[in-house]
């Protein structure tokens, strides 16, 4: 089992609609969370990070993280065609080291 | 400031050639990172500098595989005696106060054939 598991998609949405993307993990010692965002042939960016539990919002973006289920989400709020790309999860236990999901491949379609 | 820049940005090798990598990360940031990023996966851990120092290193990075970071500035990766399973994007990383704020390039894709 891989320490991180995230659905790869693809996953098609319309212009405007909420979009939800998932991540479980399997390690307990994960602490900080990240979201980044890669477009097609390019190096991923990150997006946003949360510490342990709980929820952050950064405009149309929040991050989620329930450590009691090891259950981490992503939302987007009012999704634009710009906001198509792969969206990987990546948390780290504190060693310096980010373990990143598959990625999501998402598309908003206009 | 331009950001964390890698190269080549491609590269189309034989099997059994040496091939050697460069990136430049963003100055003052004293981490630097390896990740390797194959087709529909995401990117994996290879190596870890806090400046000059390599402090860890992925069991994914074989005795053919050697990087280094002189003077903690930027880096090169090597890769010996290639074969085609390490065709991949090679990607490199940085960081400054946070290590899990990690500034990614644009990579090198590397092509075993």
């Amino acid at each position: 089992q891989k320490e991180v598991e995230q659905d790869p998609g693809p996953l098609s949405v319309p212009e405007g609609a909420i979009v939800s993307l998932n991540c479980t993990y399997s390690n307990s010692a994960f602490q900080y969370f990240m979201w980044y965002r890669q477009y097609s042939r390019k190096g991923p960016e990150l997006l946003m990070y949360t510490y342990s539990s709980g929820n952050k919002e950064d405009g149309r973006f929040t991050a989620q993280v329930d450590k009691s289920s090891k259950y981490i989400s992503l939302f987007i709020r009012d999704s634009q065609p710009s906001d198509s790309a792969t969206y990987l999860c990546a948390p780290a236990e504190g060693n310096e080291k980010l373990t990143f999901g598959t990625g999501t491949r998402l598309t908003i379609i206009p | 400031d331009t950001g964390v820049s890698q190269d080549p940005r491609h590269k189309i090798t034989k099997r059994g050639q040496n091939v050697t990598f460069r990136c430049d990360p963003i100055s003052e940031h004293n981490r630097l990172y390896w990740y390797r990023q194959t087709l529909g996966q995401g990117p994996e851990f290879l190596t870890y500098f806090q400046n000059e120092a390599q402090l860890e290193k992925s069991r994914l990075l074989s005795d053919r595989f050697s990087a280094e970071r002189p003077k903690g500035s930027f880096s090169t990766l090597e890769i010996q005696r290639t074969e085609q399973g390490d065709s991949a994007m090679y990607l490199c990383a940085s960081s400054f106060r946070q290590y899990y704020e990690q500034y990614f390039g644009p990579g090198t894709r590397l092509t075993v054939t």
